[in-house]
């Protein structure tokens, strides 16, 4: 139990387009998501908080317009890269909490974005 | 605010020996949870072991076990028996007790594993 699926797990779009990314709790009620993100050779950097129902909670210098999270139900949250340009380029992680009380975060499998 | 710091860029070690990777965290709090995430080349987060900080016993899990030393918040993970799968980044991870807490990481240690 306690998996979390991403789509797409690559994609490669052109500079000035937007690409959504899909982070799915597919056994489970997730009521909070989080969204990584990775630079090679680095660790983690946790860029917003989302909770189902309401607005995400970013975290100090991830630009919100830029980066658009929606949590719409228990099970699926998208990350949408709004007007993405090439240092946009990353590894995107997402992981779910299962309620409230939970201290574990299952992770996703990732999603290589390559802005061209 | 809390951090974790991982002090060995990168580690090696031969096969069925065993090594040690060192974390160190801050907080003030005096309730949270600290983790061990291996991350291998394909780059799916896996949890190794977890302690919460109540827990004076330290935490195993097969071949993988913590040294949480609370005061001086130090929160060490052992791999013994090294296996080649073992081959990976390692986080360390620091989480608050409350529910749905975000998880603080150090840099990562960088783990071969040589036959």
């Amino acid at each position: 139990g306690a998996v979390v699926s991403q789509h797409p797990s690559r994609v490669i779009c052109k500079s000035g387009t937007s690409v959504k990314i899909e982070c799915r709790s597919l056994d489970f009620q997730a009521t909070t998501m989080f969204w990584y993100r990775q630079f090679p050779k680095q660790s983690l950097m946790l860029m917003a908080t989302s909770n189902e129902g309401s607005k995400a909670t970013y975290e100090q210098g991830v630009e919100k317009d830029k980066f658009l999270i929606n949590h719409a139900s228990l099970t699926l949250s998208t990350l949408t890269v709004t007007s993405a340009h090439p240092e946009d380029s990353s590894f995107y992680i997402c992981s779910a909490a299962r309620d409230t009380y939970s201290y574990e975060q299952y992770f996703g499998p990732g999603t290589r974005l390559t802005v061209t | 605010a809390q951090t974790v710091t991982q002090s060995q860029p990168e580690m090696s070690v031969q096969e069925a020996e065993t090594v040690t990777l060192s974390c160190t965290y801050d907080t003030s709090e005096s309730n949270y949870y600290l983790f061990w995430y291996k991350q291998p080349p394909s780059r799916q987060m896996i949890l190794v072991i977890r302690q919460e900080a109540y827990k004076q016993q330290n935490a195993t899990e097969n071949r993988f076990s913590v040294n949480f030393q609370k005061a001086a918040k130090s929160f060490s993970l052992k791999i013994s028996d090294s296996q080649l799968g073992d081959t990976a980044m390692y986080f360390c991870a620091f989480s608050g007790q409350g529910g749905s807490e975000k998880l603080v990481f150090g840099k990562g240690t960088k783990l071969t594993v040589n036959p």
